[in-house]
């Protein structure tokens, strides 16, 4: 079975500063996607970056980027410059490239990040 | 464009008593997924369903949950003799006909407490 692991419950960083999530998985699958989410207090879940593992070339979303090592299943989250609004719980996920069974997202637990001002 | 909206946001039920937890997929969505987040975890998969069809439930607990989502109206997890431990926020999200190679559009949960 898939596993999403992300070994930093809690981040901080100063504002205009940068950060880097970790985020590890498991998979014997050659082809899926990978996905941070961002879960501000309002719980809503909201997607910041998507990457499909065949592609080499990591994934870029304005001052979000992501550092792609398939080879090590590693799947880490850069915030550049970072902001006040990007605090929140921040959780990796693995989707497989398949449809209909098994079309679900694993999880990781999460990490709480905080932005000092 | 409505995204998905689910209803109430919070439920207080007493032990015992059921739980009805209501989700509205986006206008054009006919794939529904819930899942379930535990205190201090990540979401975790419940079930997938298309309308008038569960397609994957291997996630939901065997006994005293069920989901449907019928041709008309919204999709619905319910929850008989709830317990202390389905304390939970639940999460519904939906995607176009197409699998869902995206992310999904997530609602922004139910947060249900078990007195």
């Amino acid at each position: 079975a898939q596993t999403v692991t992300q070994s930093q419950p809690e981040m901080s960083v100063q504002e205009a500063e940068t950060v880097t999530l970790s985020c590890t998985y498991d998979t014997s699958e050659s082809d899926y996607y990978l996905f941070w989410y961002k879960q501000p207090p309002s719980r809503q879940m909201i997607l910041v970056i998507r990457q499909e593992a065949y592609k080499q070339q990591n994934a870029t979303e304005n001052r979000f980027s992501v550092n792609f090592q398939k080879a090590a299943k590693s799947f880490s989250l850069k915030i550049s410059d970072s902001q006040l609004g990007d605090a929140a719980m921040y959780f990796c996920a693995y989707r497989t490239y398949t449809s209909g069974t098994g079309n679900q997202f694993y999880f990781g637990t999460g990490t709480s990040l905080t932005v000092i001002p | 464009n409505a995204g998905v909206m689910q209803n109430p946001r919070h439920l207080v039920r007493r032990r015992g008593q059921e739980a009805r937890l209501r989700c509205s997929p986006m206008k054009g969505h006919s794939h529904v997924y819930w899942y379930r987040q535990l205190p201090e975890e990540g979401l975790k998969f419940m079930v997938y369903l298309q309308k008038e069809n569960i397609i994957d439930e291997s996630g939901m607990p065997k006994e005293r949950f069920s989901a449907e989502f019928p041709k008309e109206g919204p999709s619905i997890l319910r929850i008989q003799q709830v317990v202390r431990g389905d304390s939970a926020a639940y999460f519904c999200a939906s995607s176009p006909t197409a699998p869902a190679h995206y992310g999904y559009t997530f609602g922004s949960g139910t947060r249900l407490t078990v007195v």
